[in-house]
Protein backbone atom coordinates (compact mmCIF):
# COMPACT_ATOMS: atom_id res chain seq x y z
CA UNK A 1 0.00 0.00 0.00
CA UNK A 2 0.86 3.70 -0.41
CA UNK A 3 2.04 5.30 2.62
CA UNK A 4 3.18 8.68 3.79
CA UNK A 5 4.42 9.48 7.67
CA UNK A 6 4.79 12.46 9.70
CA UNK A 7 4.88 13.11 13.07
CA UNK A 8 2.04 13.79 14.57
CA UNK A 9 2.38 16.87 16.76
CA UNK A 10 5.89 19.39 17.47
CA UNK A 11 6.26 21.99 19.70
CA UNK A 12 8.85 25.21 19.51
CA UNK A 13 9.48 28.21 20.59
CA UNK A 14 9.37 31.75 18.87
CA UNK A 15 12.28 32.63 17.08
CA UNK A 16 13.98 29.30 16.80
CA UNK A 17 14.45 27.07 13.72
CA UNK A 18 12.22 23.71 13.49
CA UNK A 19 12.44 20.57 11.10
CA UNK A 20 9.07 18.32 9.98
CA UNK A 21 9.87 15.27 8.31
CA UNK A 22 7.87 13.19 5.90
CA UNK A 23 8.81 9.50 4.46
CA UNK A 24 7.01 8.13 2.16
CA UNK A 25 6.05 4.97 0.39
CA UNK A 26 3.93 5.32 -2.96
CA UNK A 27 3.96 3.52 -6.50
CA UNK A 28 6.02 5.80 -8.32
CA UNK A 29 6.81 9.25 -8.13
CA UNK A 30 5.96 12.73 -9.19
CA UNK A 31 6.65 15.03 -6.85
CA UNK A 32 6.13 16.24 -3.33
CA UNK A 33 4.00 18.87 -1.90
CA UNK A 34 3.97 20.90 1.41
CA UNK A 35 1.32 22.33 2.36
CA UNK A 36 -0.16 24.57 5.39
CA UNK A 37 -3.63 24.21 7.18
CA UNK A 38 -4.22 27.07 10.07
CA UNK A 39 -7.06 25.68 12.01
CA UNK A 40 -10.61 25.98 10.52
CA UNK A 41 -9.00 26.86 7.55
CA UNK A 42 -8.56 25.04 4.15
CA UNK A 43 -4.57 24.20 3.34
CA UNK A 44 -2.36 26.79 1.55
CA UNK A 45 0.70 25.71 -1.06
CA UNK A 46 4.20 26.17 0.52
CA UNK A 47 6.10 24.06 -1.60
CA UNK A 48 6.88 21.36 -4.61
CA UNK A 49 10.49 19.14 -5.12
CA UNK A 50 10.20 16.80 -7.79
CA UNK A 51 14.31 16.60 -7.85
CA UNK A 52 16.90 15.84 -5.32
CA UNK A 53 17.88 18.63 -3.15
CA UNK A 54 16.75 22.26 -0.98
CA UNK A 55 14.17 24.35 -2.73
CA UNK A 56 14.29 27.54 -0.28
CA UNK A 57 11.58 30.58 -0.13
CA UNK A 58 12.30 32.72 2.45
CA UNK A 59 11.84 31.37 5.69
CA UNK A 60 10.60 27.96 4.58
CA UNK A 61 12.70 25.52 2.52
CA UNK A 62 12.02 22.16 1.86
CA UNK A 63 14.41 18.98 0.99
CA UNK A 64 14.10 16.09 -1.08
CA UNK A 65 15.86 13.08 -0.85
CA UNK A 66 13.80 10.30 -3.66
CA UNK A 67 16.27 7.63 -3.23
CA UNK A 68 15.38 7.64 0.92
CA UNK A 69 11.44 8.20 0.44
CA UNK A 70 12.23 11.61 2.75
CA UNK A 71 11.85 15.10 2.85
CA UNK A 72 12.19 17.57 5.32
CA UNK A 73 10.44 21.26 5.62
CA UNK A 74 12.31 23.73 7.23
CA UNK A 75 10.93 26.85 9.27
CA UNK A 76 13.40 29.50 10.60
CA UNK A 77 12.98 32.58 12.55
CA UNK A 78 9.63 30.80 13.98
CA UNK A 79 6.73 33.20 14.10
CA UNK A 80 3.44 32.92 16.01
CA UNK A 81 1.26 32.94 12.78
CA UNK A 82 3.43 29.47 12.23
CA UNK A 83 1.19 27.52 14.42
CA UNK A 84 -0.58 25.57 11.91
CA UNK A 85 -0.64 22.27 10.68
CA UNK A 86 1.35 21.05 8.27
CA UNK A 87 0.78 18.83 5.29
CA UNK A 88 2.87 16.55 3.10
CA UNK A 89 1.74 15.23 -0.04
CA UNK A 90 3.28 12.76 -2.73
CA UNK A 91 2.14 12.42 -6.83
CA UNK A 92 2.11 9.34 -7.04
CA UNK A 93 2.37 7.08 -11.03
CA UNK A 94 -1.14 8.12 -11.54
CA UNK A 95 -0.73 11.27 -10.56
CA UNK A 96 -3.06 10.81 -7.81
CA UNK A 97 -1.90 12.85 -4.59
CA UNK A 98 -1.39 10.72 -1.56
CA UNK A 99 -1.29 12.88 1.65
CA UNK A 100 0.37 12.42 5.40
CA UNK A 101 -2.19 12.85 7.92
CA UNK A 102 -0.50 16.21 9.19
CA UNK A 103 2.05 17.50 11.74
CA UNK A 104 0.44 20.00 14.05
CA UNK A 105 3.32 22.59 15.16
CA UNK A 106 2.84 24.43 18.00
CA UNK A 107 4.69 27.75 18.62
CA UNK A 108 5.45 28.87 22.01
CA UNK A 109 6.97 32.91 23.26
CA UNK B 1 -9.12 36.63 -9.37
CA UNK B 2 -12.14 35.01 -7.20
CA UNK B 3 -10.48 31.85 -5.25
CA UNK B 4 -12.59 28.04 -5.39
CA UNK B 5 -15.68 29.01 -3.43
CA UNK B 6 -18.10 25.42 -1.86
CA UNK B 7 -21.41 26.13 -1.22
CA UNK B 8 -22.98 25.17 1.49
CA UNK B 9 -20.22 25.86 3.81
CA UNK B 10 -22.23 24.26 6.62
CA UNK B 11 -25.18 21.09 6.65
CA UNK B 12 -26.53 19.00 8.90
CA UNK B 13 -28.27 15.57 7.35
CA UNK B 14 -29.61 12.41 9.19
CA UNK B 15 -28.83 9.14 8.68
CA UNK B 16 -30.44 7.36 5.21
CA UNK B 17 -30.65 10.89 3.56
CA UNK B 18 -28.54 11.92 0.66
CA UNK B 19 -26.43 15.18 -0.09
CA UNK B 20 -24.98 17.25 -2.91
CA UNK B 21 -21.91 20.18 -2.78
CA UNK B 22 -21.02 22.32 -5.11
CA UNK B 23 -17.32 23.41 -5.65
CA UNK B 24 -16.97 26.37 -8.06
CA UNK B 25 -13.03 26.60 -9.14
CA UNK B 26 -10.75 29.43 -9.79
CA UNK B 27 -11.57 30.71 -13.35
CA UNK B 28 -9.30 29.43 -15.91
CA UNK B 29 -9.14 25.97 -13.93
CA UNK B 30 -10.37 22.71 -15.67
CA UNK B 31 -9.36 20.03 -13.08
CA UNK B 32 -11.36 19.76 -9.13
CA UNK B 33 -10.51 17.39 -6.88
CA UNK B 34 -12.15 16.30 -3.66
CA UNK B 35 -11.11 15.12 0.04
CA UNK B 36 -12.80 13.94 2.89
CA UNK B 37 -10.86 15.27 5.67
CA UNK B 38 -11.31 14.08 9.09
CA UNK B 39 -9.29 14.61 12.77
CA UNK B 40 -6.29 12.40 12.58
CA UNK B 41 -6.99 10.75 9.43
CA UNK B 42 -5.87 13.82 7.25
CA UNK B 43 -7.35 14.03 3.79
CA UNK B 44 -8.49 11.65 2.38
CA UNK B 45 -8.78 11.62 -1.84
CA UNK B 46 -12.53 10.71 -3.09
CA UNK B 47 -12.16 11.91 -7.36
CA UNK B 48 -10.48 14.17 -9.62
CA UNK B 49 -12.49 15.59 -12.54
CA UNK B 50 -10.65 17.20 -15.67
CA UNK B 51 -12.24 18.43 -18.54
CA UNK B 52 -15.69 16.77 -17.17
CA UNK B 53 -13.95 13.05 -17.21
CA UNK B 54 -13.02 11.24 -13.63
CA UNK B 55 -9.40 11.39 -14.07
CA UNK B 56 -8.29 9.28 -10.92
CA UNK B 57 -11.12 7.72 -7.97
CA UNK B 58 -10.06 7.09 -4.28
CA UNK B 59 -11.14 3.79 -2.52
CA UNK B 60 -14.78 5.31 -1.04
CA UNK B 61 -17.40 3.22 -1.54
CA UNK B 62 -20.19 3.56 -4.56
CA UNK B 63 -22.01 6.00 -2.33
CA UNK B 64 -19.67 8.88 -3.13
CA UNK B 65 -20.41 9.98 -6.69
CA UNK B 66 -19.04 12.81 -8.59
CA UNK B 67 -19.66 15.16 -11.87
CA UNK B 68 -18.08 17.85 -13.83
CA UNK B 69 -19.75 20.49 -15.49
CA UNK B 70 -18.80 22.17 -19.25
CA UNK B 71 -18.18 25.16 -17.29
CA UNK B 72 -15.40 23.14 -14.80
CA UNK B 73 -17.82 23.32 -12.24
CA UNK B 74 -18.47 20.47 -9.82
CA UNK B 75 -20.66 18.47 -7.43
CA UNK B 76 -20.46 15.39 -5.33
CA UNK B 77 -23.37 13.54 -3.79
CA UNK B 78 -23.10 10.96 -1.39
CA UNK B 79 -26.35 9.13 -0.60
CA UNK B 80 -27.48 6.89 1.97
CA UNK B 81 -25.75 8.55 4.35
CA UNK B 82 -24.00 7.27 7.61
CA UNK B 83 -22.66 8.68 10.64
CA UNK B 84 -19.24 8.35 9.50
CA UNK B 85 -19.25 10.25 6.53
CA UNK B 86 -19.26 13.71 9.31
CA UNK B 87 -16.58 15.18 8.02
CA UNK B 88 -15.21 18.39 6.35
CA UNK B 89 -15.25 18.27 2.48
CA UNK B 90 -12.77 19.97 0.55
CA UNK B 91 -12.76 20.91 -2.80
CA UNK B 92 -9.15 21.68 -5.14
CA UNK B 93 -8.85 23.30 -8.19
CA UNK B 94 -5.66 23.60 -10.09
CA UNK B 95 -4.68 24.57 -14.24
CA UNK B 96 -4.31 21.34 -15.36
CA UNK B 97 -4.28 17.79 -14.46
CA UNK B 98 -1.43 16.10 -12.94
CA UNK B 99 2.31 17.23 -13.50
CA UNK B 100 3.67 19.78 -11.16
CA UNK B 101 0.31 21.75 -10.74
CA UNK B 102 -0.40 23.23 -7.29
CA UNK B 103 -4.15 22.57 -5.77
CA UNK B 104 -6.26 26.01 -4.80
CA UNK B 105 -8.28 25.16 -2.47
CA UNK B 106 -12.09 25.83 -1.27
CA UNK B 107 -13.10 26.68 2.41
CA UNK B 108 -14.72 23.39 2.51
CA UNK B 109 -18.22 22.26 3.48
CA UNK B 110 -18.39 20.71 6.69
CA UNK B 111 -21.37 18.42 6.90
CA UNK B 112 -22.81 16.54 9.94
CA UNK B 113 -24.47 13.47 9.95
CA UNK B 114 -27.24 13.30 12.99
Amino acid sequence: GQNIDQPTEMTATEGAIVQINCTYQTSGFNGLFWYQQHAGEAPTFLSYNVLDGLEEKGRFSSFLSRSKGYSYLLLKELQMKDSASYLCAVRDSNYQLIWGAGTKLIIKP
Amino acid sequence: KAGVTQTPRYLIKTRGQQVTLSCSPISGHRSVSWYQQTPGQGLQFLFEYFSETQRNKGNFPGRFSGRQFSNSRSEMNVSTLELGDSALYLCASSPGAGETYEQYFGPGTRLTVT
